[in-house]
């Protein structure tokens, strides 16, 4: 059964700090999505990674896979306040579907 | 384009009645999905389509079903409503996408409280 578990689950950081979340998954796979869901809405898709060693950034986010570790990392650069969500990342089970199984989430709180 | 749309927002059931929550996308997307997602936990798979016809079950089927007559549309069925199901619903769509992306884009959700 394909585990993906994330941590920390919670994550209260200041403004301007760096951070990183851990996105660790149990079973072989090459595609992995990390979203954001603001409270009481929808999932935003932010990163899409297709192969071992892709990274991909987007303002003061970065994500990055590793196939071989099983290892998803996203890293905050300088936290805003704006960033505050949850995050999650999904992993594809079959490969040509699109059928994901998701970790639990990391709530980010950043303070000013 | 609307994207994905779906409806009710909210609904509140009594139990063992039953409902059809309804999805939409027009974005000509072959790949539709069903997801809840319980309080401060992550989205679990629940039904999957992959065209017009085809549908298959995902990691918490029992106690719903779903058609898929249409590429456009991917109603989810609850029957005998149970306070278990309780939960908000998402519905998603992708297509292949740009190296086999598969992408996925949500919905805004349907509410659903069983009592």
């Amino acid at each position: 059964e394909l585990k993906v578990e994330q941590n920390p689950l919670f994550l209260s950081m200041q403004e301007g700090k760096n951070y990183t979340i851990y996105c660790n998954y149990s079973t072989t796979s090459d595609r992995l999505y990390w979203y954001r869901q603001d409270p009481g809405k929808s999932l935003e898709s932010l990163f899409v990674l297709l192969s071992n060693g892709a990274v991909k950034q987007e303002g003061r986010l970065m994500a990055s896979l590793d196939t071989k570790a099983r290892l998803s990392t996203l890293h905050i650069t300088a936290a805003v306040h704006d960033l505050s969500a949850t995050y999650f990342c999904a992993v594809d089970l079959s490969g040509n579907t699109g059928k994901l199984i998701f970790g639990q989430g990391t709530t980010l709180q950043v303070k000013p | 384009n609307a994207g994905v749309t779906q409806t009710p927002k909210f609904r509140i059931l009594k139990i063992g009645q039953s409902m059809t929550l309804q999805c939409t996308q027009d974005m000509n997307h072959n790949y539709m999905y069903w997801y809840r997602q319980d309080p401060g936990m992550g989205l679990k798979l629940i039904y999957y389509s992959v065209g017009a016809g085809i549908t298959d079950k995902g990691e918490v089927p029992n106690g719903y079903n779903v058609s898929r007559s249409t590429t456009e549309d991917f109603p989810l069925r609850l029957e005998l409503a149970a306070p278990s199901q309780t939960s908000v619903y998402f519905c998603a769509s992708s297509d292949s996408g740009t190296g086999g992306s598969y992408e996925q884009y949500f919905g805004p959700g349907t509410r659903l409280t069983v009592t």
